[in-house]
């Protein structure tokens, strides 16, 4: 069982375009993540959520929301996507200081 | 100026060779991470450090808390090591424990 998965794991959409992607961690963690991994490799933490607390990093536009429906699940949805979205988007699950990553994925938008 | 920076960008090394990757930052932490990014693949934590040393097979991470400096050691390197290296830190106080990252080493290891 995958302890941090993400679906899809490529997303390839066209502008404008709104498109989810999905999170779901089974370790019982109580804070999850979305970061975004830009072309020059750069994460950067997007948002954090933690009992129901969301922390929202400012940089990021209000097109990205996300949506916790329960403790094991984080997904991130787009809308109106513009081409500078296209990276690799990083769900993580955290438990005191253990970070477990999911594999990824990569969106580009043409 | 990034809060945390890593030196050498790239570093090319023969198989065998001993490999230090080196990471400072410049904000208070809880707690800092190597992480390792093979390419087109995921990441994978390779160790959490709040204090010393740890070991874990041909990895050796240390940090330095007063010096706010942590290096990444791999002895005997071999090919399958060649990936990116990321250092990162939870911000002490910060917002929910989420890590600020390094810019990454890549590493590229010959036969």
């Amino acid at each position: 069982d995958t302890a941090v998965s993400q679906t899809p794991k490529y997303l390839v959409t066209q502008m404008g375009n709104d498109k989810s992607i999905k999170c779901e961690q089974n370790l019982g963690h109580d804070t999850m993540y979305w970061y975004k991994q830009d072309s020059k490799k750069f994460l950067k933490i997007m948002f954090s959520y933690n009992n129901k607390e969301l922390i929202i990093n400012e940089t990021v536009p209000n097109r990205f929301s996300p949506k916790s429906p329960d403790k094991a699940h984080l997904n991130l949805h787009i809308n109106s996507l513009e081409l500078g979205d296209s990276a690799v988007y990083f769900c993580a699950s955290r438990q005191g200081y253990g970070y477990t990553f999911g594999s990824g994925t990569r969106l580009t938008v043409v | 100026k990034n809060e945390v920076e890593q030196s050498p960008q790239n570093l090319t090394a023969q198989e065998g060779e001993f490999i230090t990757i080196n990471c400072s930052y410049s904000v208070g932490i809880s707690a800092l991470h190597w992480l390792q990014q093979h390419p087109g693949g995921g990441i994978v934590s390779l160790f959490m450090l709040s204090s010393g040393k740890k070991k874990h097979g041909r990895l050796i991470a240390t940090i330095n808390i007063q010096e706010k400096h942590s290096s990444l050691h791999i002895t005997a390197s071999h090919p399958r090591d060649s990936a990116v290296y990321i250092c990162a830190v939870q911000n002490y106080g910060g917002s929910q424990g989420n890590l600020i990252f390094g810019k990454g080493t890549k590493l590229s290891v010959k036969p």
